[in-house]
């Protein structure tokens, strides 16, 4: 049981190229979602999914785009890199419909993206 | 809109000593609020879990308070060692059943000097 796993774990993009962050879980948990973490700013929701099919926008969506086409797995692409979106990106999942729920969030690991 | 607080942003206390961390939150309308660790270059950890309905949880020596009236939770952590060392981030969780997103505060970085 791997939990939740992203890969890659490090990046380096030049202005203007594109790219996709990978995440994946194995607890068949209904809900995934997309953080950013920046210095004093907390963690920020990028974009969730409820289930395959659907996803829909967090706090800070913008330049970002999502797809979920399974239970497992979750990708974040970034169309056209920038500056501003060098941060270090988190995958989450939790239990939505399953019982028990607690509500408990479970994290990836990270993936520290810098934008040249 | 909600918001999270956490004070202070850093804490060096030395080894043996019990702390106290704190989260306070603008809405009490919380569906639970969560205690996570992050060790430098790691990913979140949950620690604890608080329902709503509940006004505490205990786990070793970390023990975790929820006031909602107030606005507030606590996270204690008793006889603190080196290896508890790590940024300590409060969330809470609001909304309805599967959009129900948290929110995070800025974290709490504790050193502890042995």
């Amino acid at each position: 049981n791997a939990g939740v796993t992203q890969t890659p774990k490090f990046q380096v993009l030049k202005t203007g190229q594109s790219m996709t962050l990978q995440c994946a879980q194995d607890m068949n948990h209904e809900y995934m979602s997309w953080y950013r973490q920046d210095p004093g700013m907390g963690l920020r929701l990028i974009h969730y999914s409820v289930g395959a099919g659907i996803t829909d926008q967090g706090e800070v969506p913008n330049g970002y785009n999502v797809s979920r086409s399974t239970t497992e797995d979750f990708p974040l692409r970034l169309l056209s890199a920038a500056p501003s979106q060098t941060s270090v990106y988190f995958c989450a999942s939790r239990i939505i419909y399953q019982k028990p729920n607690t509500g408990e969030l479970f994290f990836g690991e990270g993936s520290r993206l810098t934008v040249l | 809109k909600q918001e999270v607080t956490q004070i202070p942003a850093a804490l060096s206390v030395p080894e043996g000593e019990n702390l106290v961390l704190n989260c306070s939150f603008t809405d009490s309308a919380i569906y639970n609020l969560q205690w996570f660790r992050q060790d430098p270059g790691k990913g979140l950890t949950s620690l604890l879990l608080i329902q709503s309905s509940q006004r505490e949880q205990t786990s070793g020596r970390l023990n975790a308070s929820l006031d909602k009236s107030s606005g507030r939770s606590t996270l204690y952590i008793a006889a603190s060692q080196p290896g508890d060392s790590a940024t300590y981030l409060c969330a809470v969780s609001e909304g309805s059943g599967s959009a129900r997103q948290l929110t995070f505060g800025s974290g709490t970085q504790l050193t502890v000097l042995p």
